[in-house]
């Protein structure tokens, strides 16, 4: 069973950091079968898929976004992390979590998501 | 960038009705292909993957076709915990999603 938890603030002012980092309880975290992906989805809109890391770090990014986009892995923790850079209300979204069963595969398992506002 | 496209957009139904919802490619993903169920409120859910291969515990009454740009995904029997919003994602090149299909109760 795999569980999957985002967390982060829930409101980040215009061109600041939006930070989210995602908990994983599943011994998979270690298998280098799996990355982990970020998705976000625009309160009302569709599913846009951000980037994908394995435990190791190595990542992939939607190309829109790296420019702005770090991703990170600390294996000790279980965690993986999301860093946006001067982020704008187009940036507002639920920010999901996912097994990837990478890299840049299908999304088997997801968190629960964790809404970001990008607000003044 | 490959484009991912779904239609249609809305699609209204009834309990025990076959829908088939369509998922068209800018270019061949070969068999890249997999379609996820959203409820409001709750993460999406892996129904299919590969195309066509149905992800450990969704019922039969889903199923995947297609391959190069063209997919369907076709439920059968039409039950009240279907009405949801379908999206299907590629992932030959990253990972695009469509932009969704709504079905809803007629």
């Amino acid at each position: 069973q795999v569980h999957l938890q985002e967390s982060g603030p829930g409101l980040v002012k215009p061109s600041e950091t939006l930070s989210l980092t995602c908990t994983v309880s599943s011994d998979s975290f270690n298998n280098t079968e799996f990355y982990w992906a970020w998705i976000r989805q625009p309160p009302g809109k569709g599913l846009e898929w951000i980037g994908s890391i394995s435990y190791i770090g190595k990542s992939y990014k939607q190309s829109s976004l790296k420019s702005r986009l770090t991703m990170s892995v600390d294996r000790s923790m279980k965690q993986v992390s999301l860093s946006l850079r001067s982020v704008t209300a187009a940036d507002t979204a639920v920010y999901y979590c996912a097994r990837d069963r990478g890299p840049g595969n299908r999304l088997d398992s997801w968190g629960q998501g964790a809404l970001v506002t990008v607000s003044s | 960038d490959i484009q991912m496209t779904q239609s249609p957009s809305t699609l209204s139904a009834s309990v025990g009705d076959t829908v088939t919802l369509t998922c068209r490619a800018s270019q061949s993903i070969n068999y890249w292909l997999a379609w996820y169920q959203q409820k409001p409120g709750k993460a999406p859910k892996l129904l299919i993957y590969d195309a066509s291969i149905l992800q450990s515990g969704v019922p039969s009454r889903f199923s995947g076709s297609g391959s190069g740009t063209e997919f369907t995904l076709t439920i059968t029997s039409l039950q009240p915990d279907d009405f949801a919003t379908y999206y299907c994602q590629q992932y030959n090149t990253d990972g695009t999603f469509g932009q969704g299909t709504k079905v809803e109760i007629k």
